[in-house]
């Protein structure tokens, strides 16, 4: 069946520097999803990605669709310590989605 | 607006005991509802979905079960809990294909 595959897995970085999660499936998606889980937290639906080359921004964040619509990526500039979390991509399989084993995202103030 | 309720928010529970984990949704009909499990630092894996009252599909063999007896309920059950099933349950809905999921707060389970 459909997988998708995230990296990294973990990801440290400073206050301030950017950070990026890439996403890949094994098949054409029809859509992508993002979702952020806070420690301690459940996951938080940020968006969703419909046409090939998409790109979408949120304040900081940065969401693109390849044009093949196999992978995806989010990326986040100039980090702040709210950004602490974990991010799943996910991927639709028939009624349910598939998700990417998240990339954990720590910030050092 | 919809809501979603899952409980407990934590659970101890020693091996070979039964388990049941309720979670009901507000403010919608007909539902696709989920059950993910997500290990500690891991990420989310689909237990079971429902697309409507007593559907349910299995996406892993093991020793739990699902519900739906009505709409907006969905009950994740075990007769005999083992170690292996310690970790965060995750209840999630949406309206269908395309749609985002919106989860549970989650309920914490661990089998001593």
């Amino acid at each position: 069946g459909q997988q998708v595959m995230q990296i990294p897995q973990y990801q440290h970085v400073q206050e301030g520097e950017d950070f990026t999660t890439y996403c890949n499936s094994s098949t054409t998606l029809s859509n992508i999803q993002w979702y952020k889980q806070r420690p301690g937290g459940h996951p938080v639906f940020l968006i969703q990605l419909v046409k090939s080359g998409e790109v979408k921004k949120q304040k900081r964040l940065t969401f693109q669709f390849g044009e093949a619509k196999k992978n995806s990526s989010l990326h986040i500039t100039a980090t702040q310590t709210t950004d602490v979390g974990t991010y799943f991509c996910a991927g639709p399989n028939n009624n349910d989605m598939r998700f990417g084993a998240g990339t954990r995202l720590t910030v050092k103030p | 607006s919809q809501t979603i309720h899952q409980w407990p928010a934590t659970l101890v529970q020693p091996v070979g005991s039964p388990l049941s984990l309720e979670c009901t949704v507000e403010g919608t009909s007909n539902p696709n509802l989920y059950w993910y499990r997500q290990a500690a630092g891991r990420g989310l894996q689909l237990l079971f979905y429902s697309v409507g009252i007593g559907q349910i599909s299995s996406e892993v063999p093991q020793n739990l079960s699902a519900s739906r007896p009505q709409d907006r309920q969905f009950i994740l059950s075990s007769k005999k809990l083992l170690l292996s099933d310690s970790g965060f349950y995750l209840c999630a809905w949406r309206m269908g294909r395309g749609s985002p999921l919106h989860f549970g707060n989650g309920t914490r389970l661990t089998v001593t």
